[in-house]
């Protein structure tokens, strides 16, 4: 079964708003990350978030991990039309680092 | 720098034929999987790979034959294709286990079974 689960499945935002997406998962991990797929592409890393750690930010990105409530965040600040794209989240189980595991998505539209 | 490449991009095949999906990669990566994304499902782990030669499953094996032979290329084998493995297929590598960073993509590979 998928290890994590994102909300909203779809968002849609004006330009320059904040989108928030949430992902909760199950089990102990080791790390999390988040990736973004354009349409029709493959997926391209974002961020990466470590068990010990609560935020991390990235050029526009924040993200923060609950590791008590197992749920992580991606905030994309000022956002633009060119971050319309999926947005997932996947994790590294802690007691198995080769299996990653991903969410269902969040399908996010920017409208100029 | 060619990174993750995946062939071909698009098949059609017909139920009961085999066929192969080739991944390849010039990063010297030990950690090679596969991966098939259906709508609303996300991504799912097929097989995996941690270095030649050693292989294991995931979470959707039926299937689906995998070998690793040498560090560059992990390819997808389709035994006898069913109407239900119709998906956009997905390679990923990274530097080796324990390493826990970064997936690197190919493209995908789309597939339609009728």
């Amino acid at each position: 079964s998928q290890q994590g689960e994102e909300d909203p499945q779809a968002l849609s935002i004006q330009e320059g708003e904040n989108a928030t997406m949430n992902c909760s998962y199950k089990t102990s991990i080791n790390n999390l990350q988040w990736y973004r797929q354009n349409s029709g592409r493959g997926l391209v890393h974002l961020i990466l978030i470590r068990s010990n750690e609560r935020e991390k930010h990235s050029g526009r990105l924040r993200v923060t991990l609950d590791t008590s409530k197992k749920s992580s965040s991606l905030l994309i600040t000022a956002s633009r039309a060119a971050d319309t794209a999926s947005y997932f989240c996947a994790t590294v189980y802690s007691g198995g680092y080769q299996k990653v595991t991903f969410g269902t998505g969040t399908k996010l539209q920017v409208i100029p | 720098n060619a990174g993750v490449t995946q062939t071909p991009k698009f098949q059609v095949l017909k139920t009961g034929q085999s066929m192969t999906l080739q991944c390849a990669q010039d990063m010297n990566h030990e950690y090679m999987s596969w991966y098939r994304q259906d709508p609303g499902m996300g991504l799912r782990l097929i097989h995996y790979s941690v270095g030649a030669g050693i292989t294991d499953q995931g979470e959707v094996p039926n299937g689906y034959n995998v070998s690793r032979s040498t560090t560059e290329d992990f390819p997808l084998r389709l035994l006898s294709a069913a109407p239900s493995q119709t998906s956009v297929y997905f390679c990923a590598s990274r530097p080796d286990s324990p390493n826990t960073g970064e997936l690197f993509f190919g493209e995908g590979s789309r597939l339609t079974v009728l």
